[in-house]
């Protein structure tokens, strides 16, 4: 079946800091992997993407790449600001299924 | 605003009501998804609609769930007889889906309910 494994939190960084959040997956077929972040008082908004393997999505400064042969998705980025603290979610969609497959959340707090 | 939007915000109920969650979706998304979100877990997978047609229900956690989405546009998500247990936050996404391809699902800004 699906599933994904996520780093568990919560994870507290000083600013500049860098990040990785690990995430693991299991999927019949080839899925596409996002993270989601949901800031405080806000809805779930994608972050970014990767729909085949080796595909690297970025955003905001963040980077993840599809890794088939380790069936990871680790999220990273270089220097983490204040105003990343969030809860982080690795999910997948396996063309199958059509829905989201989500790990449990990763809270983060980055501290001045 | 033209995002996912979902009413209300907030629900508290007694045991035992019936309650009903409404979802709008951004217009031109033909898929509509129900997710439930329990306290530190991530989004759970219920149910969607592609246009009216319901799809995929296997996913709804008992009888006591259903949803609608009778024009293709706006869905009801609900509960009968709750119970403590359904206390969680209930998301709504929709996307665009055509020739087997599937764009990002945007989410709703949720409904929490809370049953005592």
């Amino acid at each position: 079946g699906n599933s994904v494994t996520q780093m568990e939190g919560p994870v507290t960084l000083s600013e500049e800091a860098f990040l990785t959040i690990n995430c693991t997956y299991t999927a019949t077929g080839y899925p596409s992997l996002f993270w989601y972040v949901q800031y405080p008082g806000e809805g779930l908004q994608l972050l970014l993407k990767a729909t085949k393997a080796d595909d690297k999505g970025s955003n905001k400064g963040f980077e993840a790449t599809y890794r088939k042969e380790t069936t990871s998705f680790h999220l990273e980025k270089g220097s983490v600001q204040v105003s990343d603290s969030a809860v982080y979610f690795c999910a997948l969609s396996d063309a199958g299924a059509n829905n989201l497959f989500f790990g449990t959340g990763t809270r983060l707090t980055v501290i001045p | 605003d033209t995002g996912v939007s979902q009413d209300p915000r907030h629900k508290i109920t007694k045991r035992g009501q019936n309650v009903t969650f409404r979802c709008d979706p951004i217009s031109e998304h033909n898929r509509l998804y129900w997710y439930r979100q329990t306290l530190g877990q991530g989004p759970e997978f219920l149910t969607y609609f592609q246009n009216e047609a319901q799809l995929e229900k296997s996913r709804l956690l008992s009888d006591r769930f259903s949803a609608e989405r009778p024009k293709g546009s706006f869905s009801t998500l609900e509960i009968q007889r709750t119970e403590q247990g359904d206390s969680a936050m209930y998301l709504c996404a929709s996307s665009f889906w055509r020739d087997g391809y599937q764009e990002t699902q945007y989410f709703g800004p949720g409904t929490r309910l809370l049953v005592l």
